[in-house]
């Protein structure tokens, strides 16, 4: 089955640098990868996903790539605020429009801190 | 905007006690899962529900566990005899039936807590 791992695991950063956080995965029948946010007490939160028929998306000061070659995919997150710290997490899926229920496999997360 | 509310938000049970989980998804949402994550670890899949039946569960998801949609608004996960090992969070998603993509939208999650 598939496996999704993300790195780093912690990642701080100053208020205003880039950040970066990648993941990998395992299945090449794969190709939904969303990536969401969750603060504390709080439960997952899409905030930008790619589909493995486009390499590049962008939104506002977040982007995610995607090598399906390689089989990694990347968020980025520029110009980092306070209030972007969090945890992140990939997921990968392989849910088709009217095909496979498409349960996600998350990495690990990457917990976020932006010093002001 | 539309969200997904799960009850309660947190649950303390003795081990060997049943516990419900309770979710209400998205009203036009019609694919629903449950998904848990122990302390420090990964989201995990246990299981997906559509069409008033199981489409695909994990290996977690034993005979212990079971899915209900009792009514037209909630989705219940039951954990018949809670072990330490149960203790996690537990989220509920839903997503619409016509999406090119699988956006799945979470609930805040209970907290269980077996003693």
């Amino acid at each position: 089955g598939e496996n999704v791992e993300q790195h780093p695991s912690t990642l701080s950063v100053q208020e205003g640098d880039s950040a970066v956080i990648k993941c990998t995965y395992s299945d090449s029948a794969s190709n939904y990868f969303p990536w969401y946010k969750q603060e504390l007490g709080k439960g997952p939160q899409l905030i930008i996903d790619i589909r493995s028929n486009v390499g590049e998306k962008k939104d506002q000061r977040i982007a995610v790539t995607l090598n399906k070659t390689a089989k990694h995919f990347s968020l980025h997150i520029t110009e980092t605020q306070p209030e972007d710290s969090a945890v992140y997490f990939c997921a990968a899926s392989n849910g088709n429009y009217g095909g496979s229920q498409g349960n996600l496999i998350f990495g690990k997360g990457t917990k976020l801190s932006v010093k002001p | 905007e539309p969200e997904v509310t799960q009850t309660p938000s947190h649950q303390v049970t003795q081990m060997g006690q049943e516990v419900i989980l309770r979710c209400v998804p998205i009203s036009n949402h019609l694919y629903f899962y449950w998904y848990r994550q122990i302390l420090g670890q990964k989201v995990e899949f246990l299981v997906s529900f559509y069409n008033n039946e199981i489409s695909e569960k994990s290996e977690i998801f034993d005979d212990q566990f079971s899915v209900e949609r009792p009514d037209g608004s909630n989705f219940t996960l039951k954990i018949r005899s809670t072990k330490l090992e149960d203790s996690a969070m537990y989220f509920c998603a839903s997503r619409a039936l016509a999406e090119a993509k699988n956006i799945q939208y979470f609930g805040a999650g209970t907290r269980l807590s077996v003693l």
